[in-house]
């Protein structure tokens, strides 16, 4: 089965610019969540979907949104980007709702923004 | 909210030896505290995890205590090998989910050969 796959990889941007970073969580998987990975703040959770529903937000800016498909493929979205947003945004999958399911994560996307 | 303090920030042990990591958590709701391998470049992997309701769990040379009272629990490794050397983070369930987690700063464990 193959694992959870984001894309881009790698995404340089300047500030001001938006961006969208795409997740396909395992087959099967319908819960989603995303991090943002840096030295200074380390793993911070962003946001969590499940059934194309937002089921719970971290505490960061409004200028971070996502949002879950049918397919149950999620896609983030940072507008106005700032130096700060630097970051590997990673997404993790889990095969449901429940309380204790094991998070698959993805190989992250590297943002640069300049 | 949810906080995570995990010590010591950086563990260097000769291969062999045992390694210890140590996390407290402050939120009493939490009930699932997972721990994840990273590697350089490299995402991270899930290598165990332990339910509030279960004080110890041990796989191979991997083991996680858990003390509910103290609001910490640790990971233990045993019989190092050089390949565990990597960041180690540990996390603790939001709100009793396992799908939003508060993570640790991480433990960057080197195995000397």
């Amino acid at each position: 089965k193959a694992g959870v796959t984001q894309t881009p990889r790698y995404l340089i941007k300047t500030r001001g610019q938006q961006v969208t970073l795409s997740c396909s969580p395992i087959s099967g998987h319908r819960s989603v969540s995303w991090y943002q990975q840096t030295p200074g703040q380390g793993l911070q959770f962003l946001f969590e979907y499940f059934s194309e529903t937002q089921r719970n937000k971290g505490n960061f800016p409004g200028r971070f949104s996502g949002r879950q498909f049918s397919n149950s493929r999620s896609e983030m979205n940072v507008s106005t980007l700032e130096l700060g947003d630097s970051a590997l945004y990673l997404c993790a999958s889990s095969i449901e709702a429940g309380a204790y399911n094991e998070q698959f994560f993805g190989p992250g996307t590297r943002l640069t923004v300049l | 909210g949810e906080n995570v303090e995990q010590h010591p920030s950086t563990l260097s042990v000769q291969e062999g030896d045992s390694a210890v990591i140590k996390c407290t958590y402050s939120d009493s709701a939490s009930n699932y505290f997972p721990w994840y391998k990273q590697e350089l470049g490299k995402r991270p992997q899930l290598i165990i995890d332990i339910r509030s309701n279960v004080g110890e769990k041990k796989d191979q040379r991997i083991a996680v205590t858990l003390n509910k009272t103290a609001k910490h629990f640790s990971l233990h490794i045993t019989e190092t090998q050089p390949e565990d050397s990597a960041v180690y983070f540990c996390a603790a369930s939001i709100r009793g989910s396992a799908r939003q987690l508060t993570f640790g700063s991480g433990t960057q464990l080197t195995v000397l050969p």
